[in-house]
């Protein structure tokens, strides 16, 4: 059944190492959205995508995040260097546009020591 | 940055009452959506309401949408213990020629068997 597909589900890493963490929307979809949720935040936005461009990243920290879509089923977010701060779930979530539901994944959690 | 702002932050009931929740948000959409979450997993789309629509229902599910006021609730009859989860507000905000889904905090809603 289509779903979206998040790796890895759970990340530890040390302080100043480089994250990677990786989406393939449902097939079809055009819109791709990254997320970050923690307790005191709550979810943010932090970029999303339409036919692969880059539409919005500004709740993004620019100096250590990026994200990409190399191609239409793959979206990547990267962290360099990580800290603890980052420690959090981040969800993608795929839709095909405007007045739509958007479909997520089932999250990476993220622990930076 | 949050559109939505989910009042109240958390609800307990017993289980067969009917659960209120609502969301406020601050600028012009193009719809609003409620989603649910279960602890540990991903968001999954409840109900999706257009900026001209006032009313809709799905299942034990009624939304209602008031542009003017620029809120929404989201209203769960006969609650089952199943219905415990967080429950968020998004909004599509009308964003240049796109839109841009953004999520309140959420509501923790505990439905006592």
């Amino acid at each position: 059944d289509a779903r979206v597909t998040q790796t890895p589900r759970h990340k530890v890493t040390e302080m100043g190492q480089e994250v990677t963490m990786r989406c393939q929307p449902i097939l079809g979809h055009n819109t791709v959205f990254w997320y970050r949720q923690t307790m005191m935040q709550g979810l943010e936005l932090l970029a999303y995508f339409r036919n692969r461009a880059p539409l919005d990243d500004s709740g993004m920290p620019k100096d250590r995040f990026s994200a990409e879509m190399p191609d239409a089923t793959l979206a990547t977010l990267k962290i360099q260097p990580s800290e603890p701060r980052d420690s959090a779930v981040y969800f993608c979530a795929s839709g095909t546009g405007r007045n739509t539901e958007a479909f997520f994944g089932q999250g990476t959690r993220l622990t930076v020591v | 940055s949050q559109q939505g702002e989910e009042d109240p932050q958390a609800l307990s009931i017993q289980e067969g009452e009917n659960a209120t929740m609502n969301c406020s948000y601050k600028t012009s959409i193009n719809n609003l959506q409620w989603y649910r979450q279960n602890s540990g997993r991903g968001l999954v789309h409840l109900i999706l309401i257009r900026s001209n629509e006032r009313e809709k229902h799905s299942g034990r599910l009624r939304v209602t949408l008031d542009t003017s006021k620029k809120s929404s609730s989201l209203l769960i009859t006969a609650s089952r213990a199943a219905d415990t989860a967080s429950y968020f507000c998004a909004t599509d905000a009308v964003y240049g020629a796109n839109s841009k889904l953004t999520f309140g905090k959420g509501i923790t809603l505990s439905v006592r068997p």
